[in-house]
């Protein structure tokens, strides 16, 4: 696609629950980045993948976080058992190699726990 | 441990005036540093990045300077305009280590008509 596109726009889940955020990076890209932005902060890295190579899960807050990424296309995170501090906007960006031309975000996954 | 800070936190500035946000950072293996620019409702697009081997990129009303001894950056935005109002983020990654983007912690700047 044009962009990278993330779905779906705005989550409301509930304490507990289980929720999965998707990612479809641009055609080609081969690196992949998600990254967590709580409101009227800076982002915090998550997880980063590149090509067929094991991703690196250093950013991951807890074990209740996990990430997949088909290929060079499409990922998911996953957050298991949601808490109220998991809420934030979940940014996913790509690159064309590891950041050399620099990212493309999408505009987001807003998660809200209630 | 914050790796990059930025200030200042929110900036106003008038109409046709520079604005500058400053960022410093501390592991001197950093080997690229891009601002961005994030309007609300929307993911960050990078507007302009540097490399350590040159003090100064311009591109239009967007120059950053920088300091390698110092280890600090700065964007200056000239001629300041409505449409600028935003947040801008600094950042910077290492290239042999995935790029993975160290953010600064965003100025909100308004600029005032």
């Amino acid at each position: 696609g044009a962009g990278v596109s993330q779905s779906p726009s705005n989550k409301v889940t509930e304490k507990g629950k289980d929720v999965e955020l998707r990612c479809d990076p641009i055609s080609g890209h081969t690196a992949l980045y998600w990254y967590r932005q709580r409101l009227g902060q800076g982002l915090e890295f998550l997880i980063y993948f590149q090509g067929n190579s094991a991703p690196d899960k250093s950013g991951l807050p807890s074990d209740r976080f996990s990430a997949e990424r088909t290929g060079e296309s499409v990922s998911t995170l996953t957050i298991q058992r949601t808490q109220q501090e998991d809420s934030a906007v979940y940014l996913c960006a790509s690159s064309l190699v590891a950041g050399v031309y620099g990212y493309t975000f999408g505009s987001g996954t807003r998660l809200t726990v209630v | 441990q914050q790796q990059v800070k930025q200030s200042p936190q929110s900036l106003i500035v008038q109409k046709g005036g520079i604005s500058i946000i400053n960022c410093a950072y501390e592991n001197t293996a950093f080997d690229y540093f891009p601002w961005y620019q994030q309007f609300p409702g929307k993911g960050p697009a990078l507007l302009i990045a540097i490399r350590p081997d040159v003090s100064e990129k311009k591109e239009g009303r967007f120059t950053i300077s920088f300091n390698k001894s110092a280890k600090q950056f700065s964007l200056h935005i000239m001629d300041s305009q409505p449409g600028d109002s935003a947040t801008y983020f600094c950042a910077a990654s290492r290239s042999n280590a995935g790029n993975m983007l160290t953010f600064g912690g965003g100025t909100r700047l308004m600029v005032k008509p």
